[in-house]
Order: structure tokens, then sequence, then C-alpha cells
């Protein structure tokens, strides 16, 4: 059981917006900083949004991110085929004195 | 541009032991946090360690503690992963991450880049 909580998957069809949740607490979301991996298939996961909502360069703005309390979100906008992969939340938390990763959503582009 | 690159991974025995590198390059390894994360067949990512600039900041998961060392050698931009007693459940690729801010501290702070990952298989 992971300590931030992420939908195991999610699905749309091309064109379409998609957003993926990541459920934390007061020790981690709730006050540090909140970033997203994209991981595609067979490869090292990689970068797509940091300090909740700040896209490293090279990252489509169709990405973006929000967070609100204890709970932060990834939206993918003009969804596309290429977008098929795993993303995962992670945050510090302050309580276990470590980084926690969120299970991951497997996104399916229909 | 920066570029990790891990190597030791290898098929060990239960109980074994097994030191991973993580060789930088194409940024000042010494002014980064360094950590290894770590993904199970099938699985998703689990952070495994963290270390701060100097040898001052360094963090364990509970599922290794006691059992795996961090450390790095700023000199020759290198970060290690000595593990021992190691585990059926310690079968993962292992990821070494830097930090994306050399200024911040790690609660602050993300992960980037990632190397490609070395694989550790513990099976007897």
């Amino acid at each position: 059981q992971s300590v931030l909580t992420q939908p195991p998957s999610a699905s749309g069809t091309p064109g379409q917006r998609v957003t993926i949740s990541c459920s934390g607490s007061s020790s981690n979301i709730g006050i540090n900083t909140v970033n997203w991996y994209q991981q595609l298939p067979g490869t090292a996961p990689k970068l797509l949004i940091y300090s909740h909502d700040q896209r490293p360069s090279g990252v489509p703005d169709r990405f973006s991110g929000s967070k609100s309390g204890t709970s932060a979100s990834l939206a993918i906008s003009g969804l596309q085929s290429e977008d098929e992969a795993d993303y995962y939340c992670a945050a510090w938390d302050d309580s276990l004195n470590g980084l926690v990763f969120g299970g991951g959503t497997k996104l399916t582009v229909l | 541009e920066a570029q990790l690159v891990e190597s030791g991974g290898a098929l060990v025995k239960p109980g074994g032991s097994l030191r991973l590198s993580c060789a930088a390059s194409g940024f000042t390894f010494s002014s980064h946090s360094m950590t290894w994360v770590r993904q199970a067949p099938g699985k998703g990512l689990e952070w495994v360690s963290s270390i701060g600039v100097s040898t001052t900041y360094i963090y364990y998961a509970d599922s290794v503690k006691g059992r795996f060392a961090i450390s790095r050698d700023n000199a020759k931009n290198s970060l290690f992963l000595q593990m021992h007693s190691l585990r059926a459940e310690d079968t993962a690729v292992y990821y070494c991450v830097r930090s994306g801010c050399s200024s911040c501290q790690l609660r602050q702070n993300w992960f980037d880049p990632w190397g490609q990952g070395t694989l550790v298989t513990v099976s007897s």
C-alpha cells in the first residue's frame, strides 16, 4: 500500500483531456513539493512536472500539474498515442523522513 | 547534458552482497544530492536512499536500513550503493537519479535526470 494514492489505471481517446489524481497527507503533499514522472514502456522514468506545476524544458504544455491541500493532479490535454505510459507522483514525507511514490497510474490511449 | 550511468548489477544468491556504481557526467556532481530508486519487475517505483552533497545527510527506506549503505566520491563523480544481506525482494532495476535543484533541500527537490538502470537479481 503506497503512502500516496493514485488510481491504478486511466484511459482516454486521442484529443481528450485526462486527469490523474494523487492523494497524500499533511506530512507529504501538504507541506512538500509534488513531482510527476512519466515512464514509457521499457524505459527509465523521466521528470514530467516538478514543484507542483512546473514543466521542464521539452515537456509539451499539454501536460499540467496542480496541488490543493493534500492532493495533487496531473492533467493531460489533447491526448496522443505516445502519452501511453505509467505516471507516478512523488513527494518527501516528513514523518517517514523519506521520499514516497504513488503506486503509479497506467494510462491507456484507446 | 547531465548523464548518469549505473553499473554493477548482477545475479546474486540470497544473503549475498553487491556494490552498485553510478558514473555522473555533464554537471557539477559535488553540488547535487543524489538518490537510488528501484523498481521490482512489473511493479512501481520505490525510493531506496538519498545522500546530500556531503555525507552529512543520508536517508534510507526502512526496507533497506541496516543492510544498504549509500556513499559518494565527489572527486570521481561517482555514487555507490553497497548492498548486504540481499533478499529475493531486493530484486529490481536500480536507478541512479540526481536532484534537479542544487540549492534545494531534498523535501523541496525533484529527480532529473535518471540513469538507464542496472538489474539486480537475488535468487538461488
